[in-house]
């Protein structure tokens, strides 16, 4: 069974702090892909980042970057010096590689309030 | 743009009706994939299309089905409808099985309200 369990869920933080959102995860699979989605309050879900299970090297994306750490079963993310566009719902998600097709398993999301 | 698009954007309909949730993958995409979006259950799979065959099930009611076509645009159909299947509906599509790794893009979604 697979979970991902983000338990912040609600952060609020001023303009220009940095800000860290937590991700957990379970999985028995020994490959799998980890997935971070942006929700706007328009409510579409953004595509951020996919990281593969067999690479542990950090991303960095301007003010985004993310830390994968296989030996707690995390994947944070990091914005820097956030901006009130950065407001909106942000959610972790796990996929297993199956070759019978991969649901994505998400987690319950954490709001984040860039205030001005 | 996600290059997956979703009709309609919006849908008002009262209970005990039925509608049909339309998708159209990114080009090339072969699977498509149906979400549910609700307040008190967060984001859920309800099903898996690949290449027009259904793949895999999620938490999907029987009063819901789904099909994909030859085309490979895709239809959510949601029948006796509750006040509580009230929510936003995504489809996402991908590149397949076998491609576990390649990223799910999701459309704007359907934001269904049974009144």
């Amino acid at each position: 069974a697979q979970k991902v369990t983000q338990a912040q869920t609600e952060i609020s933080v001023v303009e220009k702090e940095d800000v860290t959102l937590d991700c957990v995860y379970e999985t028995r699979d020994t490959t799998y892909y980890l997935f971070w989605y942006k929700q706007p309050p328009s409510g579409e879900l953004v595509f951020l980042i996919r990281r593969n299970s067999f690479d542990e090297q950090n991303e960095i994306s301007g003010r985004y970057s993310w830390n994968f750490q296989k030996s707690t079963s995390s994947f944070n993310f990091t914005i820097t010096a956030s901006q009130v566009v950065d407001s909106a719902v942000y959610f972790c998600a796990l996929r297993p590689r199956e070759t019978s097709g991969s649901r994505l398993t998400f987690g319950e999301g954490t709001q984040l309030t860039v205030n001005p | 743009d996600s290059g997956v698009t979703q009709t309609p954007k919006h849908l008002i309909t009262a209970t005990g009706q039925r509608v049909t949730l339309r998708c159209s993958p990114r080009s090339g995409d072969l699977s498509v994939y149906w979400y549910q979006q609700s307040l008190d259950q967060g984001l859920q799979f309800l099903i898996q299309y690949y290449n027009g065959e259904e793949r895999a099930k999620g938490n999907i009611l029987e009063r819901f089905s789904a099909q994909q076509f030859p085309d490979l645009h895709s239809e959510l159909n949601l029948s006796s409808l509750e006040l509580g299947d009230s929510a936003l509906y995504f489809c996402a599509s991908s590149a397949g099985p076998g491609t576990g790794g390649t990223e799910a893009f999701f459309g704007q979604g359907t934001r269904l309200t049974v009144v």
